[in-house]
């Protein structure tokens, strides 16, 4: 079975581009989240979504950012514009009812020049 | 002050030890605890979860203190293999979840 799959893998883009970064959480799932990864500030949980609704966006940093799920299968993160201090691994995961075990997509490792 | 945190480490230990991470919440919110385990470059992954009777899973051992809101992971006859960074999680009854900064652990021929 695939598991989360995130694209791009990384994506360099200079200062006030837009960047979107893609998620496909695993089949079957309901649960899909979206964190950060710094040295600097560690794993940080920007926004959560349950059957393609957000319900906890408190951990997006400011307005350039934005998450959707249009469909059950499918969710973009976007930075406009993408500032150097949004390089970052992004990652996506996701999870079923229980919420035991989120599993993880490999992450997009993003550089903001 | 961060909702989770844990010591930095660096862990550096020989093949064989037993090492222990500990890790403290401030949410007394928080419902359900995990340790996850990141290698380096990688995603996390799921190791256990962590039950107030404490369970095991063969050379690991998690631990939670509700009282003290507090957990540990205890790791027996340590393996080069365990060499990662190990992530001390929360998570609410809203599913929010917390990640502590992570353990880095290094264990030595």
């Amino acid at each position: 079975d695939a598991g989360v799959i995130q694209s791009p893998r990384h994506e360099v883009t200079e200062m006030g581009q837009e960047v979107t970064l893609r998620c496909k959480p695993i089949s079957g799932h309901d649960y899909l989240f979206w964190y950060r990864q710094t040295m600097m500030r560690g794993l940080e949980l920007l926004i959560y979504f349950n059957n393609n609704v957000p319900i906890d966006d408190s951990g997006m940093p400011e307005d350039r950012f934005s998450a959707k799920m249009p469909n059950a299968s499918f969710s973009t993160l976007k930075i406009q514009p993408s500032e150097p201090r949004d390089s970052a691994v992004y990652f996506c995961a996701s999870t079923g009812t229980s919420g035991d075990t989120q599993y993880f997509g490999p992450g997009t490792r993003l550089t903001v020049l | 002050r961060k909702e989770v945190e844990q010591d930095p480490g660096p862990f550096n230990v020989p093949e064989g030890a037993t090492v222990a991470f500990n890790c403290t919440y401030s949410n007394s919110a928080s419902q359900s605890f995990f340790w996850y385990r990141q290698d380096c470059r990688k995603e996390p992954k799921l190791l256990m979860s962590v039950y107030s009777s404490g369970n095991e899973d063969g050379r690991f051992t998690a631990q939670l203190n509700r009282a003290s809101q507090y957990i540990s992971l205890l790791i027996r006859d340590s393996k080069l293999s365990d060499s990662a960074t190990y992530l001390c999680v929360a998570k609410t009854g809203g599913f929010k979840t917390i990640f502590g900064a992570g353990t880095r652990l290094f264990v030595k021929a």
